[in-house]
């Protein structure tokens, strides 16, 4: 079975700052995809940004981009000139490439803090 | 283009008591999910429709959750008898079709105590 660990429960950041978080997963799967979501304070989860595993260029949305490293099962998020709107719960996920495998297998996520 | 629908926000009841929550997904969604969130973790796939068939329950405690997607869009989630560790916030998320690439648009969560 798949799993994603997220090693950092909570995360502070200093505005106009970066920070990184991270993700590690465990899969025998040799395509997949990997996600972002954020979920802030009492409002609804939202996909920040996502990752297929066939391709070797990392993603980047914006102020979100990943560091994507497949042979090390790795997966951080970076967000570059934090704003206080990015504080939320972020959660990293894993979903197969077929069959029954497209549920979302989540991280227990990380909480980040914006520091005005 | 509406969000995915929940209802109630906020539901408070006793052990072994009944409860049951409704989800109204995006337009034109094939495909319907619910997770449960525990707090201090990441939700948990309960079950998956695709129109309104199941195709994923095998985490379902089918003893006393279950759930129906009739006609193919609305879906209800509902647990008898309730017990304290089913407290948690369930989600409810859609998506065009099942495939990998379709994005989950979740819904805002019905946080529900149990006493």
């Amino acid at each position: 079975a798949q799993t994603v660990t997220q090693s950092q429960p909570e995360m502070s950041v200093q505005e106009a700052e970066t920070v990184t978080l991270s993700c590690t997963y465990d899969t025998s799967e040799s395509d997949y995809y990997l996600f972002w979501y954020k979920q802030p304070p009492s409002r609804q989860m939202i996909l920040v940004i996502r990752q297929e595993a066939y391709k070797q260029q990392n993603a980047t949305e914006n102020r979100f981009s990943v560091n994507f490293q497949k042979a090390a099962k790795s997966f951080s998020l970076k967000i570059s000139d934090s704003q206080l709107g990015d504080a939320a719960m972020y959660f990293c996920a894993y979903r197969g490439s077929g069959g029954s495998n497209y549920k979302l297998t989540f991280g227990k996520g990380t909480l980040l803090t914006v520091n005005p | 283009e509406a969000g995915v629908a929940q209802s109630p926000r906020y539901k408070i009841i006793e052990k072994r008591q009944s409860v049951a929550f409704w989800c109204n997904p995006i337009s034109g969604h094939a495909t319907l999910y619910w997770y449960q969130q525990i707090l201090g973790q990441g939700p948990k796939l309960l079950i998956q429709f695709q129109n309104n068939g199941v195709v994923d329950d095998s985490q379902l405690p089918k003893d006393r959750f279950s759930a129906e997607r009739l006609k193919g869009v609305d879906s209800t989630l509902k647990i008898q008898p309730a017990k304290l560790e089913d407290s948690a916030v369930y989600l409810c998320a859609s998506s065009r079709l099942a495939g990998s690439y379709n994005e989950q648009f979740f819904g805002p969560g019905t946080r529900l105590t149990v006493l």
